[in-house]
């Protein structure tokens, strides 16, 4: 069965490090988002890819980035742990082009702690 | 303004009761809309579309109010396993294309 996978699922790291969070698709959705996860918020966008080689900025995009270099991939990178991205991130995938109509389905999240 | 507006929560319920949820929406330029269901510690599963017409799916059934802004998402006859955090999302295209969620609403159905 096609899924969305995410690892590690949990991570704890230090403040200044460099921590990457692995996701990936079997769907073949060209689609593909990550958001973070905060009581009293709902889902943020951090940032998104519409296929290959596109990547997009979301609304809490700094100090994060992203590559899509194939379909099933888009790991997110934080360059350098803060304490604020303690949070848990989920990736999603989507699988039509750029259509408000689209269901997105959710990875399992990661529960990061930046110490 | 929030975007996208829930009650927070939480409801408590009996088994067996009809319970709604409101979520109100800021920019009327809004074209999809839907409700998540997300489980304790687990991702958002997508629970129905909401169309403009209303629409309804066994105990589920959600209406959307555009001149109000507002969408609703009505649960009857309560059961335990409905115990979870209802998403409202909206999706709008601005120029390019941006989904937001709502914080969620809180659900506790109880025996």
């Amino acid at each position: 069965d096609a899924e969305i996978t995410q690892s590690p699922r949990h991570k704890i790291t230090e403040t200044g490090r460099q921590v990457t969070l692995a996701c990936h698709q079997t769907w073949n959705h060209n689609n593909m988002f990550w958001y973070r996860q905060d009581l009293g918020h709902g889902l943020r966008l951090i940032h998104y890819s519409y296929g290959v080689q596109d990547t997009n900025k979301g609304e809490v995009s700094d100090g994060y980035s992203v590559s899509r270099s194939n379909t099933e991939d888009l790991p997110l990178t934080l360059e350098s742990a803060a304490s604020s991205q303690t949070s848990v991130y989920f990736c999603a995938s989507s699988a039509r082009d750029r259509g408000p109509q689209e269901t997105q389905y959710f990875g399992p999240g990661t529960r990061l702690l930046v110490l | 303004r929030k975007e996208v507006e829930q009650d927070p929560g939480p409801f408590n319920v009996p088994e067996g009761a009809t319970v709604a949820f409101n979520c109100t929406y800021s920019n009327s330029a809004s074209q999809s809309f839907f409700w998540y269901r997300q489980d304790c510690r687990k991702e958002p599963k997508l629970l129905m579309s909401v169309y403009s017409s209303g629409n309804e799916d066994g105990r589920f059934t959600a209406q959307l109010n555009r001149a109000s802004q507002y969408i609703s998402l009505l649960i009857r006859d309560s059961k335990l396993s409905d115990s979870a955090t209802y998403l409202c999302v909206v999706t709008l295209n601005t120029g390019g294309f941006k989904t937001i969620f709502g914080a969620g609403t809180r659900l506790f159905v109880k025996a």
